[in-house]
C-alpha cells in the first residue's frame, strides 16, 4: 500500500517570507512524486515533479522541492512569498500505474 | 476545447435520486480519471479510463456508481440513489500518457445531496 501524509493543514506566513510545506511518502516501490495547486475556485493544477535524476526539482511560480529518498520525504519551499500564492497545495505519488495517490492538503494563507 | 470541462458546476439533489455528471476532457487525451474530494480532505481516486474500457474502477465505493466512456472522449459518471455521503467535489482529469501522473484537471462537479 502506499500513502502520501502532510504534516501540515494550514501554514500561515507573512508575504515575502520564506516557507516550506512538507510532505512524507510510503511506498514499497520507486515512485513519482507531484505537487498540484489549487487556488480558489480553480481545478488543480500541477506545479512540479520528480521522475528520475536530479532530487531538486523546480517548477512554476519559483517553487521547488527536494526528493529525499532515505527520509521518503518531498518538502515543497519558495524563499518569498506572495499573496497570490495563497492557495491549497496537494502532495500526490505515482508508482507508475494508473492511479495518483495524494495528501491531505495544506492551505497556504500569505498574509499581508 | 482549452481544458479539461465539467457539467454541471454544481448540483443539488435529494437523497435517493439518480445524478450524471459530465466530463469533456482535453482533445487527444487518451487516459481520463475521475477523483472524488470530500471537505478538507485530498482528492480520492475512482477510476481510470484508457481509451473506451474502464482500466481501473477499484475506486468506486460501491455498485450505485458508474462511469461510462463509450466513444473515448467525453465520459459520464453516474450515481444511483444517491446518499448524504455522497456529497462532494467530483474531479475529472486527463492525461496524453497513463502512468506519470501528469493529469490535467477541471474544475470539479460540487454534489451536495440533501
Amino acid at each position: 500500500a502506499q500513502s502520501v501524509t502532510q504534516l501540515d493543514s494550514q501554514v500561515p506566513v507573512f508575504e515575502e517570507a520564506p516557507v516550506e510545506l512538507r510532505c512524507n511518502y510510503s511506498s514499497s516501490v520507486s515512485v513519482y512524486l507531484f505537487w498540484y495547486v489549487q487556488y480558489p475556485n480553480q481545478g488543480l493544477q500541477l506545479l512540479l515533479k520528480y521522475l528520475s535524476g536530479s532530487t531538486l526539482v523546480k517548477g512554476i511560480n519559483g517553487f521547488e522541492a527536494e526528493f529525499n529518498k532515505s527520509q521518503t520525504s518531498f518538502h515543497l519551499r519558495k524563499p518569498s512569498v506572495h499573496i497570490s500564492d495563497t492557495a491549497e497545495y496537494f502532495c500526490a505519488l505515482n508508482n507508475a500505474g494508473n492511479m495518483l495517490t495524494f495528501g491531505g492538503g495544506t492551505r497556504l494563507m500569505v498574509k499581508p | 476545447g482549452a481544458g479539461v470541462s465539467q457539467t454541471p458546476s454544481n448540483k443539488v439533489t435529494e437523497k435517493g435520486k439518480y445524478v450524471e455528471l459530465r466530463c469533456d476532457p482535453i482533445s487527444g487525451h487518451t487516459a481520463l480519471y475521475w477523483y472524488r474530494q470530500s471537505l478538507g480532505q485530498g482528492p480520492e481516486f475512482l477510476i481510470y479510463f484508457q481509451g473506451t474500457g474502464a482500466a481501473d474502477d477499484s475506486g468506486l465505493p460501491n455498485d450505485r456508481f458508474f462511469a461510462v466512456r463509450p466513444e473515448g472522449s467525453v465520459s459520464t459518471l453516474k450515481i444511483q440513489r444517491t446518499e448524504r455521503g455522497d456529497s462532494a467535489v467530483y474531479l475529472c482529469a486527463s492525461s496524453q500518457r497513463q502512468g506519470t501522473g501528469e493529469l490535467f484537471f477541471g474544475e470539479g462537479s460540487r454534489l451536495t445531496v440533501l
